[in-house]
């Protein structure tokens, strides 16, 4: 399958708990993004990357929130002291090096619920 | 700021019918694409449709097609023979051009699609 990859697809936590998900892009994909998704709303966007560069950050990111992508391939997305608040579906999606995308991919998405 | 309206929380259609999805947008770059998103209970997200700010024809992709009226802002999705399948929750997305830095897409809040046998 060569299509994003999101690990885990399930996440249960307690509150105050620091929860770490990962995001495998498509190979040949330079731009990598982040969304959160609450029920019956659309993705918000959180933050994005090009290459292992971080390039915009949604205010939507608190100080708990932290993104990387060391290498400019698979990306983490960190957050810290967990909150009910934070229960969503984390999605990340992947595009490829061309100037202007038609389609982003995504990938399942992880679904975190905080206790 | 950039901004995705879409005013339909629900719509019911009859299979074999066509539907309109409704979606306007605002932006001030002159660089944008539209994009329309499908997502079933299973959770993906499915893309149906691309619409560039500069092409001058509404995009088709099978029983899909957008129609782009760019002066009035709107990009509605129109879904041909509807199926059993279609029931879903749907997406309009934009993205602004490279030309402003700015590459991430913002998301309506959907229109949850019943298909009635």
């Amino acid at each position: 399958d060569t299509g994003v990859s999101q690990d885990p697809r399930h996440k249960i936590t307690k509150r105050g708990q620091n929860v770490t998900f990962r995001c495998d892009p498509i190979s040949e994909h330079n731009r990598l993004y982040w969304y959160r998704q609450t029920l019956g709303q659309g993705p918000e966007f959180l933050t994005y990357f090009q290459n292992e560069a971080q390039l915009e950050k949604s205010r939507l990111l608190s100080d708990r929130f932290s993104a990387e992508r060391p290498k400019g391939s698979f990306s983490t997305l960190e957050i810290q002291r967990t909150e009910q608040g934070d229960s969503a579906m984390y999605l990340c999606a992947s595009t490829p090096p061309t100037e202007l995308y038609n389609e982003q991919f995504f990938g399942p998405g992880t679904r975190l619920t905080v206790l | 700021a950039q901004k995705i309206t879409q005013t339909q929380p629900g719509m019911f259609v009859q299979e074999k019918e066509a539907v309109t999805l409704d979606c306007t947008y605002d932006t001030s770059d002159p660089s944008y694409g539209l994009f329309w998103y499908k997502q079933p209970s299973s959770g993906e997200m499915i893309f149906l449709i691309y619409q560039g700010s500069y092409d001058q024809q509404n995009a088709t992709e099978g029983r899909y097609s957008l129609n782009f009226q760019k002066a009035r802002k709107s990009a509605n999705l129109v879904i041909s023979a509807s199926q059993l399948g279609d029931s879903a929750m749907y997406f309009c997305a934009m993205r602004e051009g490279g030309n402003t830095g700015g590459f991430k897409t913002i998301f309506g809040a959907g229109t949850r699609l019943f298909v009635k046998a």
